[in-house]
This record gives C-alpha cells, sequence and structure tokens, in this order.
C-alpha cells in the first residue's frame, strides 16, 4: 500500500551547518513529492516540491534530491538558522490525475543548537 | 492575498457533541481538502472536494463524520457525536488546479473532547 516514512525522527545541527533530512517512499507510481515545515502549533508550510521526471530541484537555501530507483527522497537546508527549527515532513501524491491526497511521512524534527 | 482560513482555531466539546470546523481556500482555489493529525503524527488525508462535490472521501470514518463545500460559503467538517478519539488537529488544504499538486493549508482547528 501507499506509505511514505523518514529514516530519522529527530535531527539535530549547529547553527550554520547544512541539515539533510531523509524519507523514503514506498508507491512506484508516486509522480509527485513535497517538503513541508511545520512549525508547533501552525499549518504545514510549502518549502519545495519536484516531479519525478526530475532528480534535483533547487529553491532558496533548499534542495530536493529524488532518487527513484531506491524510491528515496532527500531535502538539504543550507547554512542552517534557528527559524529552520520545526518538524519536517515529505509528503507523496500517487497521480496527479483523479483523487489528489497526499501521503504524508512521520516528520523529522529539526533542532538548531546555536 | 489572504491564505487558507480556518476558524475556530481552537474547539472544546463534551462526548457526545457535535463538532463544525470551517475553512475558506485561498482566493481563486476551488479545491479543497481536509487532514488529521494527531501529536507527534503526520497528516493523514480525510477527504478532497471541489464547489458542490465530494471527489474522494476515502479517508473519512464511514460514520459520525460529513463534509460538504457548497457553492457559496467555506467547507464545513462535520463531527456528529464526537467521542475522545476525535480529538486531534484538522488541517484544511487547497489548491488551484489539480494538475498543479501543490496544496496550501491553514492554520489548522485543534479539537478537543472532554
Amino acid at each position: 500500500g501507499e506509505s511514505v516514512g523518514l529514516h530519522l525522527p529527530t535531527l539535530s545541527v549547529q547553527e550554520g551547518d547544512n541539515s539533510i533530512i531523509n524519507c523514503a517512499y514506498s508507491n512506484s507510481a508516486s509522480d509527485y513529492f513535497i517538503w513541508y515545515k511545520q512549525e508547533s502549533g501552525k499549518g504545514p508550510q510549502f518549502i519545495i516540491d519536484i516531479r519525478s521526471n526530475m532528480d534535483k530541484r533547487q529553491g532558496q537555501r533548499v534542495t530536493v534530491l529524488l532518487n527513484k530507483t531506491v524510491k528515496h527522497l532527500s531535502l538539504q537546508i543550507a547554512a542552517t538558522q534557528p527559524g529552520d527549527s520545526a518538524v519536517y515532513f515529505c509528503a507523496e501524491n500517487p497521480s496527479l490525475q483523479g483523487a489528489q491526497k497526499l501521503v504524508f511521512g512521520q516528520g523529522t524534527r529539526l533542532t538548531i543548537n546555536p | 492575498n489572504a491564505g487558507v482560513m480556518q476558524n475556530p482555531r481552537h474547539l472544546v466539546r463534551r462526548r457526545g457533541q457535535e463538532a463544525r470546523l470551517r475553512c475558506s481556500p485561498m482566493k481563486g482555489h476551488s479545491h479543497v481538502y481536509w487532514y488529521r493529525q494527531l501529536p507527534e503524527e503526520g497528516l493523514k488525508f480525510m477527504v478532497y472536494l471541489q464547489k458542490e462535490n465530494i471527489i474522494d472521501e476515502s479517508g473519512m470514518p464511514k460514520e459520525r463524520f460529513s463534509a460538504e463545500f457548497p457553492k457559496e460559503g467555506p467547507s464545513i467538517l462535520r463531527i456528529q457525536q464526537v467521542v475522545r478519539g476525535d480529538s486531534a488537529a484538522y488541517f484544511c488544504a487547497s489548491s488551484p488546479l489539480p494538475s498543479r499538486g501543490e496544496q496550501y493549508f491553514g492554520p489548522g482547528t485543534r479539537l478537543t473532547v472532554t
């Protein structure tokens, strides 16, 4: 069945270092992936997305890598700042046609140490 | 441009009462999704609606839960005869077109059943 999981539930990094958050997905038919950031008491905030016809996409301080061979997704955050502390979720959309539900992973809590 | 709006932000109900959660999508968005999040977990899809139509309700419990998105006004998630297990954060998301994939989330309604 559909499932998205994360390798690590928590991650602590020093301010200024780079962070890498990983995600494994099981549905090989998924063709669209999103990373969300959720701060305490708030809704998920869209960070970056990637479609299955790409293997890398860059945004401002963030990069998403997609490895379809091993069904692995990662989010890289460069030069982490205190404001990056949050829970990060990967989500997959099994199909861009028809039903549009997103399947979320459990989340990784990122803590930035000063 | 206002984002997705949800109200109330916090809702307390006694067991057996009804809960009504409201969601106004972003301007120009006609697709609405409801998700439920338990503490320390990822979001779980409940239902996907377009104006006056339920497209996918595969994540909705069969009993006590219903959703609508009328021609005018916000989308409503209704929970009848609430039980303690309904306590969770309920998030609404909207998107402009299903083919775009990305969904933008509101701040959520935190339901507590006492």
